[in-house]
C-alpha cells in the first residue's frame, strides 16, 4: 500500500539556521509529490510540488525540495529559518489514479528558537 | 476574500446528535474534498466531488454523508455522532480532478463530541 513517512515528529531549529525535513514514500510508480504547511489554527497551504523534470524544485517562502528516486525521498530544505516558519509541515503523495487523491505523512512540527 | 470557507469553525455537541458542516469555495473550482485530521494530526481524505459527482468515497462510516448542491458547495452531514468523530475536518478544492492540481484548504472545523 502507498505510504508516506515523515520520521521526525518534532524538530527545533535556531532562527537563521538551515532546515531539512525528511520525507520518504512507498509507491510503485513515480508519484506526484507535495509539501504543505499548516500554521496554527489554519488550513494547509501548498509550499511546492514535484511532477517530473528537474529534481530540485523551488517553492514559496524560500523553501526548496529535492526528489531522489533512488532513496524514495523528497526532503524539504530552507537555508535560513525565520521565526514565522514555525508550523506543521506535511509531505504528501499524489497517486497517479487519474484523479486527485493525496496520501499525507503524519507531519513534522517545526519549532524555531531565538 | 476567503477562497475556501467553512462553517462553523468550532462545533461542540453530544453523542448521538446529528450535525452538519458547510463548505464554500469562491475559486471557480470543479473539485472539492473533505479531510479528517485526528488528534495526532494525521490527515486522511474522506470524500471528493467533481462537478457534483462523487469520485472518492473512502472507508468512512455511512453516518457521514456528503452533499454537493452545486460546484461551489460541499457539505458534510454526520448522523449519530460518536466520541471518535472528534477531529478537525478540512474542506479543500482544486481546479479539476487531475492529480497534478493544487488543493486549496479551508481553515478547518474543530468538532468535539462529548
Amino acid at each position: 500500500a502507498q505510504s508516506v513517512t515523515q520520521p521526525d515528529i518534532h524538530i527545533t531549529v535556531s532562527e537563521g539556521a538551515s532546515l531539512e525535513l525528511r520525507c520518504n514514500y512507498s509507491y510503485g510508480a513515480t508519484p506526484y509529490l507535495f509539501w504543505y504547511v499548516q500554521s496554527p489554527g489554519q488550513g494547509l497551504q501548498l509550499l511546492l510540488k514535484y511532477f517530473s523534470g528537474d529534481t530540485l524544485v523551488q517553492g514559496i517562502k524560500g523553501f526548496e525540495a529535492e526528489f531522489k528516486r533512488s532513496q524514495s525521498s523528497f526532503n524539504l530544505r530552507k537555508p535560513s529559518v525565520h521565526w514565522s516558519d514555525a508550523a506543521e509541515y506535511f509531505c504528501a503523495v499524489g497517486l497517479n489514479t487519474g484523479f486527485q487523491k493525496l496520501v499525507f505523512g503524519t507531519g513534522t512540527r517545526l519549532l524555531v528558537s531565538p | 476574500d476567503t477562497a475556501v470557507s467553512q462553517t462553523p469553525k468550532y462545533l461542540v455537541t453530544q453523542m448521538g446528535n446529528d450535525k452538519s458542516i458547510k463548505c464554500e469555495q469562491n475559486l471557480g473550482h470543479d473539485t472539492m474534498y473533505w479531510y479528517k485530521q485526528d488528534s495526532k494530526k494525521f490527515l486522511k481524505i474522506m470524500f471528493s466531488y467533481n462537478n457534483k459527482e462523487l469520485i472518492i468515497n473512502e472507508t468512512v462510516p455511512n453516518r457521514f454523508s456528503p452533499k454537493s448542491p452545486d460546484k461551489a458547495h460541499l457539505n458534510l452531514h454526520i448522523n449519530s455522532l460518536e466520541l471518535g468523530d472528534s477531529a478537525v475536518y478540512f474542506c479543500a478544492s482544486s481546479i479539476g480532478r487531475k492529480d497534478t492540481y493544487e488543493q486549496y484548504f479551508g481553515p478547518g472545523t474543530r468538532l468535539t463530541v462529548t
